[in-house]
């Protein structure tokens, strides 16, 4: 498949450690915010997401934390696996923007066996 | 449920032409966006169509346009290609009965302008 990321900033994890992955964001309007996964020939997938009256929320193996005084958003993957292998994107929207998701840059993840 | 998919996978256009792609939404959405990423970038909100109308749009010039089919499923055309229109071509689609922000993604639509 195609490369999604060729010049992101890539993070390197070891199969078995944690991941984190970081997001700043610039509109302190948005009040929803999602992380997607994309493969490599695919569009993104939905990971996780939280709204703007949480600071933290738990999936299965993902958290994702919210730091809205300084407009941070992190993703915490336990236990990473080789098929977390992937770019990972942050995206935001607000109430005036409907449904319009803007997205960050994105981060390669790159799991080593 | 069937999820959202895109029509076709790859294409080749030389500048100037136009281009049609398509998206079905997933069963039970009724409301597509368009988005843009260019290799190695996070998607652009291209716009947004609901009940068959344009509900927002980002900053792209009017060759890009789209229609929203009674089915919900949806087109984008762009007029007069140029080179830096390549990239993959995302559709996502929502539902706003649910009240839900979330959006799926279908697989895009790779397209090359040379």
């Amino acid at each position: 498949g195609e490369s999604v990321g060729l010049h992101l900033p890539t993070l390197s994890v070891q199969e078995g450690d944690n991941s984190i992955i970081n997001c700043a964001y610039s509109n302190s309007a948005s009040d929803y915010f999602i992380w997607y996964k994309q493969e490599s020939g695919k569009g993104p997938q939905f990971i996780i997401d939280i709204r703007s009256n949480m600071d933290k929320r738990q999936g299965q193996r993902v958290t994702v934390l919210l730091n809205k005084t300084v407009k941070h958003l992190s993703l915490q993957i336990a236990a990473t696996q080789p098929g977390d292998s992937a770019v990972y994107f942050c995206a935001e929207t607000a109430p005036a923007a409907g449904n319009k998701l803007t997205f960050g840059g994105g981060t390669r993840v790159l799991v080593k066996p | 449920e069937t999820g959202v998919t895109q029509s076709p996978t790859h294409l080749i256009k030389t500048r100037g032409q136009q281009v049609t792609l398509r998206c079905s939404s997933q069963s039970g959405h009724n409301t597509v966006s368009w988005y843009q990423q260019a290799l190695g970038q996070g998607p652009q909100f291209i716009f947004q169509y609901y009940r068959e109308e344009e509900n927002g749009r980002g900053n792209f010039p009017p060759r890009f346009s789209g229609l929203q089919f009674p089915n919900y499923s949806s087109e984008l055309n762009v007029n007069a290609l140029e080179l830096d229109d390549s990239a993959l071509y995302l559709c996502a689609s929502s539902s706003r009965r649910t009240g839900s922000n979330e959006q799926f993604f279908g697989p895009g639509t790779r397209l090359t302008v040379l």
